[in-house]
This record gives structure tokens, sequence and C-alpha cells, in this order.
């Protein structure tokens, strides 16, 4: 399988919403980095985990090495936060990162 | 702090033309990373660079792509003889360490017709 499995592909948000998108990883990944890519293709740094639990504003993502999986969690969605949302995975004898295939995230007014 | 900045924004080729992209990281920045993204998909690493030197090139195409930094701070990524396949945007990214976190450009879309 994937090495960096993400979900969903896709997901659509009324503006106030919560909801969480998810990263499973086939082995274990040394840390993990969460971008955001805007309308423009720029890719923007959410967060990097080497472990457990990291919460900027309206996100908060964890990083369980061990259970090999990432979670990204948004709060209160507004429109800007539309985008598609990466997870990227630093593998533990390459030291480079895998990415996700991205959720695609449109928020509702 | 200026970020990661990438040269030029948008090429389109014909098929079997030549075409080099230019990255400046941010100051400070040991290491490089470009990346290939197609279409709806994630970027995919193509090479990167511990200052001058190439760490990871096993996933560039090496008959006719190519990538060079010379003095461990800019970068030059070169195809040579494009195809359509390789339309896609082309990202550089730099960090400050191997395990550090990577701040990525504003991408080169590239379109060979």
């Amino acid at each position: 399988g994937m090495p960096v499995e993400q979900n969903p592909p896709a997901l659509s948000l009324y503006e106030g919403a919560d909801s969480g998108l998810r990263c499973n990883f086939s082995t274990t990944m040394k840390s993990v980095q969460w971008f955001q890519q805007n309308h423009r293709g720029r890719l923007i740094t959410l967060f990097y985990l080497a472990q457990g639990t990291k919460e900027n504003g309206r996100l908060k993502s964890t990083f369980n090495s061990k259970e090999r999986y990432s979670t990204l969690h948004i709060k209160d969605a507004q429109l800007e936060d539309s985008g598609t949302y990466f997870c990227a995975a630093e593998t533990s004898s390459g030291q480079k990162l895998v990415f996700g295939q991205g959720t695609i995230l449109k928020v509702y007014l | 702090e200026a970020g990661v900045t990438q040269s030029p924004r948008y090429a389109v080729l014909q098929e079997g033309q030549a075409v080099s992209f230019w990255c400046d990281p941010i100051s400070g920045h040991d290491t490089l990373y470009w990346y290939q993204q197609p279409r709806d998909q994630g970027p995919q690493l193509l090479v990167y660079f511990r200052d001058e030197a190439v760490i990871d090139n096993s996933q560039l195409p090496s008959d006719r792509f190519s990538a060079v930094r010379p003095k461990g701070t800019n970068s030059t990524l070169k195809i040579q003889s494009a195809k359509q396949g390789d339309t896609a945007t082309y990202l550089c990214a730099s960090s400050r360490g191997l395990q550090d976190t990577q701040y990525f450009g504003p991408g080169t879309r590239l379109l060979v017709l």
C-alpha cells in the first residue's frame, strides 16, 4: 500500500463547523508536517510534529508514531480555511518527506 | 525573513525544448529540496541537497533532469527535452537541517504542449 494514506479525499463544511483529517502510515515515521495549499498553489506550513499534539488557533494536530497516524482538527471552520490539506511524513530511513494525496476542503456559508 | 523564492512562475514549452527553474532558499537554510507536483496529486520529491552536496536524487529522471546547487545557496533544476508528462508544478523548499520544518516557495507551473 501507499506509505501515506490520507482521508478523506474531499470534505465540505459549513462555516462554524468542526472536522478532522487523518493520515495513516504504512510504517513508523519520524515526524509529520501538515500543509495547507491555497488557490494559488502555495504550500503553507501548519505544523511540524515529532510526537504528541500541537495547537495553533483553531487548528490542532496530533502525531502518534507508534500507532502510525496523524490527525489535523479544524475548529469553527472559516471560508479562508478552504484549500487542499496535505500531510507529509518523514521516513525513518530516507530523511525525506512522503506526501499524502491531499484532502480538498471547501467551506460554505 | 524573506521566504523561498522561485522563478519563473510559469513556463510553457513544446515537447523537446529545454527549461531551467531557479530557487533561492531562505537565508541560513542548508537543506534544499525540489519536488514535482502533478495536477491533483501531492508533491513528490525529486532531489535534495545539504549545502552543495546531493543527498538523494534517486527519484530524479536522470536522463533528462539535472539539478545543481554549486555554492550551497541557490539551486537550478533543468529539464532537457521536455515531455508532456513533465507538465506539473515544480516546488522548491528549504529547511535549517535535515530534520526540520520545510518551507516552500510559490512553485513554477510548467505546461508542456
